[in-house]
């Protein structure tokens, strides 16, 4: 079965500390995504990677940084962290050839990670 | 992406069906459907995809209207581990999937 594992299940940080979030896939998979989750405004997408070294913003990028220096690897990185970024993180991954054979964006997430800033 | 509409929520007793609906009205001639869902404390779980025609799977089936202004996946006969947020998502298959709030289904002992 593919695996995303995320680094931490819970975080408690201070404003103003900078925070790595880790992600790890381990089925080869081209593309990364980083989504936060808040009740009420579904999963929305911070910051997606179609390569190593190569990322795209997603749709709410501000107070976000990503590295992916490895295929297996996506870091998503909070530079000073606020207590809006208090959320449930999720971290996914997909193949880029699934689509071109069949249609199917088949995203496989981690099991999320909760950041608490305080 | 298409917008779609779902409701909020829905209950389904255990052991029936339970039949989801989306609307995707918007819809492009390229755009695929997709569903997944979420349980709880867990990261969403792909489900099903289709273009044009009905597709079924080990999980679920999907109905897509002539149109394909709409959609409802169908649980055949749902038990209590089917409790979960759905999500439907019309898409062209980019990289890009935007999950919005979905439908909250509650299977009933």
């Amino acid at each position: 079965d593919v695996k995303v594992t995320q680094s931490s299940r819970y975080l408690v940080k201070r404003t103003g500390e900078k925070v790595f979030l880790e992600c790890v896939q381990d089925m080869d998979h081209e593309n990364m995504f980083w989504y936060r989750q808040d009740p009420g405004l579904g999963l929305r997408l911070i910051y997606f990677s179609y390569d190593v070294k190569m990322k795209e913003k997603g749709d709410i990028p501000e107070g976000y940084s990503v590295s992916r220096e490895k295929k297996e690897r996506f870091s998503l990185i909070l530079e000073s962290a606020s207590t809006n970024q208090t959320s449930m993180y999720l971290c996914a991954s997909s193949f880029v050839s699934d689509f071109e054979f069949s249609g199917a964006n088949v995203l496989t997430f981690g099991a999320g990670s909760r950041l608490t800033v305080l | 992406d298409a917008k779609t509409t779902q409701p909020p929520s829905m209950d389904c007793a255990e052991g029936r069906a339970a039949n989801l609906p989306c609307n995707h009205s918007t819809i492009s001639g390229n755009e695929y459907v997709y569903w997944y869902r979420q349980i709880h404390s867990q990261g969403p779980q792909y489900i099903i995809h289709g273009l044009k025609n009905n597709e079924t799977n080990e999980m679920a089936s999907l109905i897509i209207t002539e149109d394909r202004k709409s959609s409802t996946l169908i649980l055949p006969h749902a038990t209590l581990r089917d409790t979960a947020v759905y999500y439907c998502i019309a898409n062209f298959g980019n990289e890009k999937l935007t999950f919005g709030t979905g439908t909250r289904l509650t299977i009933i002992p």
